[in-house]
């Protein structure tokens, strides 16, 4: 597609349940990266793809977050027994070679 | 460990006043420095960004930076602010090779008065 697409926009959750975050990234873009943006913060890394493989996860915060690029292109964020304190942006990010390219977020809320 | 400072956390300035948004960044290599744009509800827009040669860069929007070494600063600069700058500024550092994590401030934000 033309440019990074993330779904849902917005996502409201109750606590404790799962969620998952979609991204589908620029055709042929190699790099793929999650950024967690909490409110008055700069986004802050998650984790990064280069093809199917998690090249750098050490972003994650815990073990209740995990995420998947199975092909190469698309990706899912996922979230398990989630927590008032996972409310935030999650941002993803692709790149093919110096240059990222953001989606517009989806926005998590869990009450 | 990389990070980046921000020390403004709002800025607010008259539509057609000058502009600069400090940023001062900790890198143990040659960095990779971004400035990003984020609109209400938008995502990250790339204003310009620094990876070797002429420490001043020019980026859209009329925006431009200026790399300095000495002080580990990267500056960004509007000579006249339109009432659509208005919005939340990000530096970012990363590392020289490119398609790794960066690392954003935590961000101005950009208020225009008339």
């Amino acid at each position: 597609g033309a440019g990074v697409s993330q779904t849902p926009s917005n996502k409201v959750t109750e606590k404790g349940k799962y969620v998952e975050l979609r991204c589908d990234p620029i055709s042929g873009h190699t790099a793929l990266y999650w950024y967690r943006q909490s409110l008055g913060q700069g986004p802050e890394f998650l984790i990064y793809f280069q093809g199917t493989g998690a090249a750098d996860d050490s972003g994650l915060p815990n073990d209740r977050f995990f995420a998947v690029r199975p092909e190469g292109s698309v990706s899912t964020l996922k979230i398990q027994r989630t927590e008032r304190g996972d409310s935030a942006v999650y941002l993803c990010a692709s790149s093919l070679h110096l240059g990222y390219t953001f989606g517009s977020g989806t926005r998590l809320t869990v009450v | 460990a990389q990070s980046v400072t921000q020390p403004d956390i709002h800025i607010t300035v008259s539509e057609g006043a000058s502009l600069e948004l400090r940023c001062n960044y900790s890198y143990g290599a040659t960095p990779y420095l971004f400035w990003y744009v984020q609109s209400p509800g938008q995502g990250l827009q790339l204003l310009l960004k620094y990876f070797s040669g002429d420490t001043l860069v020019q980026g859209i929007k009329g925006f431009e930076a200026e790399f300095k070494r000495s002080q580990s600063s990267f500056n960004l600069r509007k000579p006249s602010v339109h009432w659509s700058d208005a919005a939340e500024y990000f530096c970012a550092v990363g590392p020289y090779f490119g398609n790794e994590k960066l690392t954003f401030g935590t961000g101005t934000r950009l208020t225009i008065i008339p």
